[in-house]
């Protein structure tokens, strides 16, 4: 599969513990997104990649959620001390950087469904 | 920072008929505008987009228009089939830029 992937596809949680999710990038793709999507609603972008470096941050990400893509290949998303809030599905993405001439085109993951009891 | 509305949240027509989904953005600097397809409990799949120095783009039954002067940009689907009931998001970012806002999405359903 060529696609990006995301594990796990479904979290069941208690309120308090910590998560980790994991996505996998289109492997040519140095751009990696990361969005929340509640039900009824569009994705929410929450942070993104280039490469290893995560150059910007919605203030929709609170300081218990934290992203990493330390080799600049698959990527993270950990939320720490999860709150009934956190339910939804997060979607990761990733695009080969638009360059000129070329449309910046996101493929998305399937997307993990977190449910925080 | 950019802000995305769409209309309408529901759509109902007859197989056949016409679609038409509006979203209109605040930032006059934005100048990329995706359409996306959601099935149910399937990921968003582009289906058509448009650059800010195109004022129309068509692609088969698909098309997307639009008004850089209102900041408004629709997709209309011709001859809609039960295949294409799906939610729709329209979305909008800078064409390099990554903070892409999406719309709240058009669950549009076709009757056979």
């Amino acid at each position: 599969d060529t696609g990006v992937s995301q594990n796990p596809r479904h979290k069941i949680t208690k309120r308090g513990q910590n998560v980790t999710f994991r996505c996998d990038p289109i492997s040519e793709h140095n751009r990696l997104y990361w969005y929340r999507q509640t039900l009824g609603q569009g994705p929410e972008f929450l942070t993104y990649f280039q490469n290893e470096a995560q150059l910007e941050k919605s203030r929709l990400l609170s300081d218990r959620f934290s992203a990493e893509r330390p080799k600049g290949s698959f990527s993270t998303l950990e939320i720490q001390r999860t709150e009934q809030g956190d339910s939804a599905m997060y979607l990761c993405a990733s695009s080969s950087g638009g360059l000129a001439g070329e449309r910046n085109e996101q493929f998305f993951g399937p997307g993990t469904r977190l449910t925080v009891l | 920072g950019e802000n995305v509305e769409q209309h309408p949240s529901t759509l109902s027509v007859q197989e056949g008929d016409s679609a038409v989904i509006k979203c209109t953005y605040s930032d006059s600097a934005s100048n990329y505008f995706p359409w996306y397809k959601q099935e149910l409990g399937k990921r968003p799949q582009l289906i058509i987009d448009i650059r800010s120095n195109v004022g129309e783009k068509k692609d088969q039954r698909i098309a997307v228009t639009l008004n850089k002067t209102a900041k408004h940009f629709s997709l209309h689907i011709t001859e809609t089939q039960p295949e294409d009931s799906a939610v729709y998001f329209c979305a909008a970012s800078l064409y390099n830029n990554n903070d892409m806002r999406f719309g709240a999405g058009t669950r549009l359903t076709v009757k056979p």
